[in-house]
């Protein structure tokens, strides 16, 4: 089935500066792949998210890059605000095959904290 | 809508108790799925239903976990006897479609959960 890496586990920046967390999937028919934002004492919720026929999407602050060939997306954040700090969930999917082949794996999360 | 509602939100309970989660998912949505959360294995998917039916239960750990929806408003997952590695934050949460097709999961604020 299809397996979920996630890089790295925790990132701290400062106030203005970018952040980039990296994901990996194994499984080469997956292509569907959005971002969740954990907040504390929440549930994650969608940010952005991003399909295998296409190579990048930006909204905002936030970008998502796909690289299909090499099997792994990667999430952008620029001019980080302390307000961006939570936990980052990257995910996978086969998309509309359907089925419990539908489902998002995900991967372990990265706990960004931003530094005023 | 209030969005997915979860209860309760906390729940101490002693080994060998019987626990019961409670989920109210939001309205039209004919996707509900549950989540088990933990430091060391991250998301994991236990159960997911699509319109009251259970589709896949392949995560869920073993036979003292079971679930059900007996409408489209409300699901329950049950532990039965509870052991302290049953410990996390549980996570309901529900979608239009799956992944990929209107598949934006909207997650409940979890149950956290400590078995003693």
């Amino acid at each position: 089935g299809e397996n979920v890496e996630q890089h790295p586990s925790t990132l701290s920046v400062q106030e203005g500066d970018s952040a980039v967390i990296k994901c990996t999937y194994s499984d080469s028919a997956s292509n569907y792949f959005p971002w969740y934002k954990q907040e504390l004492g929440k549930g994650p919720q969608l940010i952005i998210d991003i399909r295998s026929n296409v190579g990048e999407k930006k909204d905002q602050r936030i970008a998502v890059t796909l690289n299909k060939t090499a099997k792994h997306f990667s999430l952008h954040i620029t001019e980080t605000q302390p307000e961006d700090s939570a936990v980052y969930f990257c995910a996978a999917s086969k998309g509309d095959y359907g089925g419990s082949q539908g489902n998002l794996i995900f991967g372990k999360g990265t706990k960004l904290s931003v530094k005023p | 809508d209030a969005g997915v509602i979860q209860s309760p939100r906390h729940e101490v309970t002693e080994m060998g108790q019987e626990v019961t989660l409670r989920c109210k998912p939001i309205s039209g949505h004919d996707y509900l799925f549950w989540y088990r959360q933990t430091m060391m294995r991250g998301l994991e998917l236990l159960i997911y239903f699509n319109n009251n039916v259970p589709i896949d239960d392949s995560g869920m750990p073993e036979d003292r976990f079971s679930a059900k929806m007996p409408n489209a408003s409300f699901s329950t997952l049950k532990i039965q006897p509870s052991e302290p590695r049953d410990s996390a934050v549980y996570f309901c949460a529900s979608s239009l479609g799956l992944a990929g097709v209107d598949g934006e999961l909207f997650f409940g604020e979890g149950s956290r959960l400590t078995v003693l």
